[in-house]
C-alpha cells in the first residue's frame, strides 16, 4: 500500500514570498490533517478535512494560510505571505475515519529567510 | 499549562535498557496515540489505544484512563530506537500533541 505522499520535500523561501504545498493521502482515506511542526515541539493541528469539507482550521492563521481539497483526495497547503516564523516542518496525515490510526508523511521542511 | 505533557524530555540510555517514556493528559479523550519520529524522517504511528495495554515486538504501551496517564515501554534497547516520541491524544474532532521525548541509546 502506497504511502502519503508530500512534495516538494525541502522548501527554501524569502519572508514575504508564497509557498504551496502538496498532499496526496492513502487512497479511499476520507479524512486528511495538515500539521505545523516547528523545531522542537510536537506537531500543531492546521487544518482537518473529511472528503473536501473542512472539520475543524481553528488553528489555521486565516489571514496568511490557505488550503483546499476541492475532489476529496489530494489537498494543498498555502502560504501567503511567509512569515519567518513559518519555517518548520509541515505533515500531512490521512485517516480512513477520524478515530483510525493516523498515517503521516514525510513533511515538508520550509525555511523563511 | 499544555494539555498534553511528556516527560522526560531527554533520555539517554545505554543498549539493552528497559526504557519508560510517560505522559500525562488533562482533556477527556476518545484515545492515545504513541507516534515515532526519526531524524529527518516522518512520523510513524506506533500504538493507538483507549483502554488497558498493547504490546508490539520490544514495545509496550499502557493507559490508564482514570489517572489520565499512558507509558510507553522498550525492552532490550537498541541503537535504532533512537528518535523522537510524540504522545498525541483524540479528543472529539480534535489531535493534541505532546512536545515529544528524545531518546538516544548508545551502544
Amino acid at each position: 500500500e502506497a504511502g502519503v505522499a508530500q512534495s516538494p520535500r525541502y522548501k527554501i523561501i524569502e519572508k514575504r514570498q508564497s509557498v504551496a504545498f502538496w498532499c496526496n493521502p492513502i487512497s479511499g482515506h476520507a479524512t486528511l490533517y495538515w500539521y505545523q511542526q516547528i523545531l522542537g515541539q510536537g506537531p500543531k493541528l492546521l487544518i482537518q478535512f473529511q472528503n473536501n469539507g473542512v472539520v475543524d482550521d481553528s488553528q489555521l492563521p486565516k489571514d496568511r494560510f490557505s488550503a483546499e481539497r476541492l475532489k476529496g483526495v489530494d489537498s494543498t497547503l498555502k502560504i501567503q505571505p511567509a512569515k519567518l516564523e513559518d519555517s518548520a516542518v509541515y505533515l500531512c496525515a490521512s485517516t480512513w475515519a477520524f478515530t483510525d490510526t493516523q498515517y503521516f508523511g514525510p513533511g515538508t521542511r520550509l525555511t523563511v529567510l | 499549562k499544555n494539555e498534553v505533557e511528556q516527560s522526560p524530555q531527554n533520555l539517554t540510555a545505554q543498549e539493552g535498557e528497559f526504557i519508560t517514556i510517560n505522559c500525562s493528559y488533562s482533556v477527556g479523550i476518545s484515545a492515545l496515540h504513541w507516534l515515532q519520529q526519526h531524524p529527518g524522517g516522518g512520523i510513524v504511528s506506533l500504538f493507538m489505544l483507549s483502554s488497558g495495554k498493547k504490546k508490539h515486538g520490544r514495545l509496550i504501551a499502557t493507559i490508564n484512563i482514570q489517572e489520565k496517564h499512558s507509558s510507553l515501554h522498550i525492552t532490550a534497547s537498541h541503537p535504532r530506537d533512537s528518535a523522537v516520541y510524540i504522545c498525541a491524544v483524540s479528543a472529539s474532532n480534535d489531535m493534541r500533541f505532546g512536545a515529544g521525548t528524545r531518546l538516544t541509546v548508545k551502544p
